[in-house]
């Protein structure tokens, strides 16, 4: 199956710096990465996604960077805020095989002031 | 307001006694799923459920069970037969359960801790 391996594990920037994660995967037909954010005690929610007829896509300070042929996709936060500290998952979808998403272990951000 | 819900958001129970975690959307999704997620291991698959009445195993089935007798509904068992059962769990559901490429949503979770 699928592996979805992710780091660092944990990282601390300061405030208006820029942030990088980094995951990869081992299945080539994977062709959907999402990216989530979970504050404690809460339940993961979508920042950014690609599909892997895409190589790089950017909503405001978030941007998500896909390379097929290295099978690795980053998430780019610039201008980090305090409220950007969380836990950062990436995920990976296999086509052709329904919907099981395969997680990253996650990436505890911490911004600081 | 849509989304999805999960009750309790915090359960004690003793040990060898079942319990059951609630999932409910309004979003109209016909998959859902259940997740475990343990400190440093990210989130793990239990099962899942692409159709009504239906269901599948996900990689740590072993001590659960679930049913989907409503669309909107997907409640977890926690069995006696779940050697680690302290955990947080996480339902979600997706707008269908075939597409690789939808966008699974996540509910609040529940915080299970077996004494």
């Amino acid at each position: 199956g699928e592996n979805v391996e992710q780091h660092p594990s944990t990282l601390s920037v300061q405030e208006g710096d820029s942030a990088v994660i980094k995951c990869t995967y081992s299945d080539s037909a994977s062709n959907y990465f999402p990216w989530y954010k979970q504050e404690l005690g809460k339940g993961p929610q979508l920042i950014i996604d690609i599909r892997s007829n895409v190589g790089e896509k950017k909503d405001q300070r978030i941007a998500v960077t896909l390379n097929k042929t290295a099978k690795h996709f980053s998430l780019h936060i610039t201008e980090t805020q305090p409220e950007d500290s969380a836990v950062y998952f990436c995920a990976a979808s296999v086509s052709n095989t329904g919907n099981q998403f395969y997680f990253g272990t996650g990436t505890s951000l911490t911004v600081i002031p | 307001d849509g989304g999805i819900t999960q009750s309790p958001k915090y359960l004690f129970r003793k040990e060898g006694q079942n319990v059951t975690l609630s999932c409910e959307q309004n979003l109209n999704h016909d998959a859902m799923y259940w997740y475990r997620q343990d400190p440093g291991q990210g989130l793990r698959l239990i099962y899942y459920s692409q159709i009504v009445n239906d269901f599948q195993k996900g990689d740590i089935a072993e001590g659960y069970s679930v049913s989907r007798e409503k669309k909107e509904s997907f409640p977890l068992t926690v069995t006696s037969a779940q050697k680690n059962p302290t955990a947080f769990y996480l339902c979600a559901s997706s707008i269908s359960g075939y597409t690789s490429t939808d966008t699974q949503y996540f509910g609040p979770g529940t915080r299970l801790t077996v004494l």
